[in-house]
């Protein structure tokens, strides 16, 4: 029982790289969710699905793109990395029943 | 616009007493609030939650209080453990939003043996 599970933990990326954050869960759930946490910050809602083919912004999209091509899998991707990117982003599944469940994290640094 | 304030960024605590961790809101169409905990390296976890139609949630060592006519909520840890020491993160959901949450800024409780 995997839960969430994010790829890959840590990455360094030089300004103006691309790189796709991976995320996928193995419940099923057809909510998926991306945010950023910057120091002080909390966490910021980035793209949310609300299942397979549905994607929505959340409060800080800018910069980001995601896909919803299966209910498991919910990719976000960077096109043109930039300083203030530099965050740690998390991925969660949620049900009403259950709440959140939260990936551990993937660390990214642009330099 | 900050909906969901956490104005401790951190909070030491003598292991045995209470902690006490805030929590304030703008928006009085929240029809439910969740605390979750957070260890380094680790993801969220959810902690406890509370309805906007109740004034209190316990479990175990862990109660929340909520005053809606303050829009204020706390959680009481009673007695604090040194494991209890994380980051504390109060958590908003707007009626009808599906898990879309808004998070407040996080409180770093350290409890010291």
């Amino acid at each position: 029982n995997a839960g969430v599970t994010q790829t890959p933990k840590f990455r360094i990326l030089k300004i103006g790289q691309s790189m796709t954050l991976q995320c996928t869960q193995d419940m099923n759930h057809n909510y998926m969710y991306w945010y950023r946490q910057d120091p002080g910050m909390g966490l910021k809602l980035i793209y949310y699905s609300v299942g397979a083919g549905i994607t929505d912004k959340g409060e800080v999209p800018n910069g980001y793109n995601v896909s919803r091509s299966t209910t498991e899998d919910f990719p976000l991707r960077l096109e043109l990395a930039a300083p203030s990117q530099t965050s740690v982003y998390f991925c969660a599944s949620w049900t009403e029943l259950y709440g959140y469940t939260f990936g551990s994290g993937t660390r990214l640094t642009v330099v | 616009d900050q909906q969901v304030k956490q104005n401790s960024p951190s909070l030491s605590v003598q292991e045995g007493r209470i902690s006490i961790l805030n929590c304030d809101y703008t928006n009085s169409m929240f029809d439910y609030f969740l605390w979750y905990k957070k260890y380094p390296a680790e993801g969220p976890t959810f902690l406890i939650s509370i309805s906007s139609i109740k004034d209190k949630n316990e479990d175990g060592r862990f109660t929340v209080f909520l005053n809606k006519s303050a829009k204020h909520l706390s959680l009481h840890i009673v007695p604090s453990q040194p494991g209890d020491s994380a980051v504390y993160f109060c958590a908003a959901h707007l009626y009808n939003q599906g898990g879309k949450l808004i998070f407040g800024q996080g409180t770093e409780l350290s409890v010291k043996p």
